[in-house]
């Protein structure tokens, strides 16, 4: 079975600093990974993922993300935090055709 | 290129009640998902649906949840007998392929539910 964890329930950090949110799953096999962010009443929006092409993955809005299987972790960074990037942020693990599995999210807080 | 649709985005019921929740699924895609989100927590798979066959429905919590997808296109997600527990906002996800590692799903905004 595959599951993920984000280590941190909320993050709150300054507008123009850097962002980390951390991601470790677990798996007996490969994994592919995803992050997504959920603004308030918004649906679900692709950050970007892994599929095994490339342990440094960049995604959209200035996001990457780093896959390191020695510590199973997949931890999202920014260098430069805006305050558009506020929001729910979640780690999921997938499987081919089978459903994504989620994380249980880490709300972002940008301070002025 | 309009994305995954949902109706209603809001819907209260009362305990007892029905509910029929729709999704539109990006025009082409195979594969459609079922998620429910709690307040609170992130999505939890309910079932899955390759064109008009269900595949997988494990993540059903009770025999008062039901979903079609009778011509491979739209999908309902129907609720019988509504209780609060049931209380979340169900996601539909839709993605073009019927599986494969790594395959992208595209999610619509949602419908909140709410049973009184």
């Amino acid at each position: 079975a595959q599951s993920v964890t984000q280590l941190d329930s909320h993050v709150s950090v300054s507008e123009g600093t850097p962002v980390l949110l951390r991601c470790n799953y677990s798996s007996s096999y490969s994994p592919s990974l995803f992050w997504y962010v959920q603004h308030p009443n918004k649906g679900l929006q692709l950050l970007l993922k892994y599929t095994s092409a490339a342990t440094l993955v960049k995604g959209i809005n200035g996001f990457e993300a780093e896959f390191k299987k020695s510590e199973t972790s997949f931890h999202l960074t920014k260098p430069s935090a805006h305050m558009s990037d506020a929001a729910e942020y979640f780690c999921v693990g997938g499987t081919g055709r089978r459903a994504l599995t989620f994380g249980s999210g880490t709300r972002l807080q940008v301070q002025p | 290129g309009a994305g995954v649709s949902q109706s209603p985005r809001y819907k209260v019921a009362k305990r007892g009640q029905d509910v029929a929740l729709r999704c539109d699924p990006i025009s082409g895609h195979v594969s459609l998902f079922w998620y429910q989100q709690a307040l609170g927590q992130g999505p939890e798979f309910l079932t899955y649906f390759q064109n008009e066959a269900q595949l997988d429905k494990s993540g059903l919590p009770s025999d008062r949840f039901f979903a079609e997808r009778p011509e491979g296109s739209v999908s309902t997600l129907k609720i019988q007998r509504t209780q609060q527990e049931d209380s979340a906002v169900y996601l539909c996800a839709s993605s073009p392929s019927p599986g494969g590692l790594g395959v992208t799903q595209y999610f619509g905004p949602g419908t909140r539910l709410l049973v009184l």
